[in-house]
This record gives C-alpha cells, sequence and structure tokens, in this order.
C-alpha cells in the first residue's frame, strides 16, 4: 500500500522552464511534507519541507505548493538548470511518528 | 555533509549467507534508520533505532535484523540473504523524532546472486 503518490515518474525540462513535480497522500494524519533530491551513486538530500499550515514555502528556485483539501502538494523548480537533473522523492510522516513514507521518486533531466 | 559513513559501500554475495552492513555517525545523533531503495518504490523504511539497544521495526522488516550497543553504530543483519534483498541501502540519522529532517548516507549497494 503506497501512502504516497508521486508523478510523473519521469520528466524532461528545457533549460529555464519550470519543472512541476505532485504527490498525493491518503493519510489525513500526515504533518510534514519534505522533498529530497539525489544525484547518482549519493543518498537523498534534504531540499525543503513544508507543514500543513502554510499554503506555499519558497526557497530559491524551489516552491512547494500545499493543498490540504486534495490531499496533495507540489514542487515547483523555477528556471531550471542542467544542475538540477537528479531524482526527486516527496515524503509524508505523521506527528510524533518516527517514519518517513517515501513518493516512488521522479527522475528529472533538464536539457541544455 | 552529514558525518554518515556507509561500510561496504558495495557487496556482491550468494544466496543464503549472512550479510551485515555497518552505519557509523559522528553527528551523536538519537535517531538512525535503516531504508531499501528499489526503482518505483522510492526509499522503504525497514528497521530504526531511537536509543542504544533500543530499536523498531519498519515497513518492510522482515528477513532483516538489526543492533544498536553505541550511539554511533547502527548494524544491519541479512541472516540468510535472498535474491529479493538485492537493493540499495541507506542509513539516515536525525536527531529528534517524526517532522525532523533526516540526513543520509552515500549508501550500500547489495547484490545477492
Amino acid at each position: 500500500q503506497q501512502q504516497v503518490k508521486q508523478s510523473p515518474q519521469s520528466l524532461i525540462v528545457q533549460k529555464g522552464g519550470i519543472s512541476i513535480i505532485n504527490c498525493a497522500y491518503e493519510n489525513t494524519a500526515f504533518d510534514y511534507f519534505p522533498w529530497y533530491q539525489q544525484f547518482p551513486g549519493k543518498g537523498p538530500a534534504l531540499l525543503i519541507a513544508i507543514r500543513p499550515d502554510v499554503s506555499e514555502k519558497k526557497e530559491g528556485r524551489f516552491t512547494i505548493s500545499f493543498n490540504k483539501s486534495a490531499k496533495q502538494f507540489s514542487l515547483h523548480i523555477m528556471d531550471s538548470q542542467p544542475g538540477d537533473s537528479a531524482t526527486y522523492f516527496c515524503a509524508a510522516s505523521n506527528p510524533g511518528s518516527n517514519m518517513l513514507t517515501f513518493g516512488g521518486g521522479t527522475r528529472l533531466m533538464v536539457k541544455p | 555533509d552529514a558525518g554518515i559513513t556507509q561500510s561496504p559501500r558495495h557487496k556482491v554475495t550468494e544466496t543464503g549467507t549472512p550479510v551485515t552492513l555497518r552505519c557509523h555517525q559522528t553527528e551523536n545523533h538519537r535517531y538512525m534508520y535503516w531504508y531499501r531503495q528499489d526503482p518505483g518504490h522510492g526509499l522503504r523504511l525497514i528497521h530504526y533505532s531511537y536509543g542504544v539497544k533500543d530499536t523498531d521495526k519498519g515497513e518492510v522488516s522482515d528477513g532483516y535484523s538489526v543492533s544498536r550497543s553505541k550511539t554511533e553504530d547502527f548494524l544491519l543483519t541479512l541472516e540468510s540473504a535472498t535474491s529479493s534483498q538485492t537493493s540499495v541501502y541507506f542509513c539516515a540519522i536525525s536527531h529528534d523524532r517524526g517532522n525532523q529532517p533526516q540526513h543520509f548516507g552515500d549508501g550500500t549497494r547489495l547484490s545477492i546472486l
């Protein structure tokens, strides 16, 4: 049972374009939604995270949009660069839980 | 990079043999986690530890055991490896539980033939 569904599985964007990755969750108790970026041969690294009391969080070119009623959240990468080419994972966790539930991942390629 | 070292980084072994993976941290974080990463499944939690000698099961714990005798070390053991356990294994650490960033090591690629 996959509690966090991520789409698309792969994405190709031109340099300078906007990359959009979407996640949907089922558990309404989730209250922490991080995004991780992973380069080949490396572990995932925390990129940005949001809690459900805000609808949007921006850090540089990266923005999380959160829709609590729809149980969806998304990552927007503005002005996408070839160096952004990586695999991105969304995740979610319950209050006080020790467990992060991950989406299946999106492989992003930014073409120069 | 968070001070997390996984060893070995690569291992090839045969079905039925025992395998132990090691995670070593220098951050003195209380929480440590073992995940496996498989295509299309993201990362799935195997076991985690919330202190020395304190461990609990995750989502995919069958066939795995863990031990934590020191704050800095968390071991993952496959008692009798099977081909379905071929995967990339990641260790992660966090300062506190739940809604806190988890920092990952660079993984161990394990192939079971």
